[in-house]
């Protein structure tokens, strides 16, 4: 499967604890988001990487989040000190820039507990 | 108001019905479209990819844009049970980092 993969597909944490998460996008895709998706609402953005620049990131990504793209191919995404409300579906995307760009591409998401 | 706007349903239909799900946007600014179809507890799955006014085919599905009246369905023919899930518009800027602004998605049960 050449798809976007992520890692781990559940993680439970307590409260306080602090978790990173994963995310291959496809090999030749160059951009990379984040999405968060809580229940019932469509995803939001986080942030983005053109190559191994982070070029925008959201107001909904406080500082105790902070994501990393460091050799343009993976990504983790870490939060710190996580709180009940950091507990969501963590989605990462991958698309291609230019000519070829036909959308953008979602893996199965990280599914975040903090209990 | 939202940016972009989607009846969350539930809309139920029996197996073999057209299916019609719609979005409205306010920001004249987007310029491209996708459909994505999210079954529970799976990631996004992308359905169509449209950047112009007009109809865009492909199997079953017809995506369909006027920008005119900043308002996008998505057609689904012959609906199966397996068509059962949330589907989500999404709507971004053409230039610059292409953020996609996502409905809240509406849920489809199709019966068989």
């Amino acid at each position: 499967d050449t798809g976007v993969s992520q890692d781990p597909r559940h993680k439970i944490t307590k409260r306080g604890q602090n978790v990173t998460f994963r995310c291959d996008p496809i090999s030749e895709h160059n951009r990379l988001y984040w999405y968060r998706q809580t229940l019932g609402q469509g995803p939001e953005f986080l942030t983005y990487f053109q190559n191994e620049a982070q070029l925008e990131k959201s107001r909904l990504l406080s500082d105790r989040f902070s994501a990393e793209r460091p050799k343009g191919s993976f990504s983790t995404l870490e939060i710190q000190r996580t709180e009940q409300g950091d507990s969501a579906m963590y989605l990462c995307a991958s698309s291609l820039a230019g000519t070829g760009n036909s959308g953008a591409f979602f893996g199965q998401g990280t599914r975040l507990t903090v209990v | 108001q939202k940016e972009v706007e989607q009846d969350p349903g539930p809309l139920s239909v029996p197996e073999g019905a057209i299916v019609s799900l719609n979005c409205t946007y306010s920001n004249s600014a987007f310029q491209y479209f996708m459909w994505y179809r999210q079954y529970s507890r799976k990631g996004p799955e992308l359905l169509m990819y449209t950047y112009s006014s007009g109809n865009k085919e492909d199997g079953r599905f017809t995506a369909q844009v006027d920008k005119s009246s900043k308002y996008i369905s998505l057609f689904i023919r012959d609906s199966q049970p397996s068509d059962s899930a949330t589907y989500l518009c999404a709507i971004g800027v053409l230039t610059g980092f292409q953020k996609l602004v996502f409905g809240t998605g509406t849920r489809l049960l199709v019966s068989p």
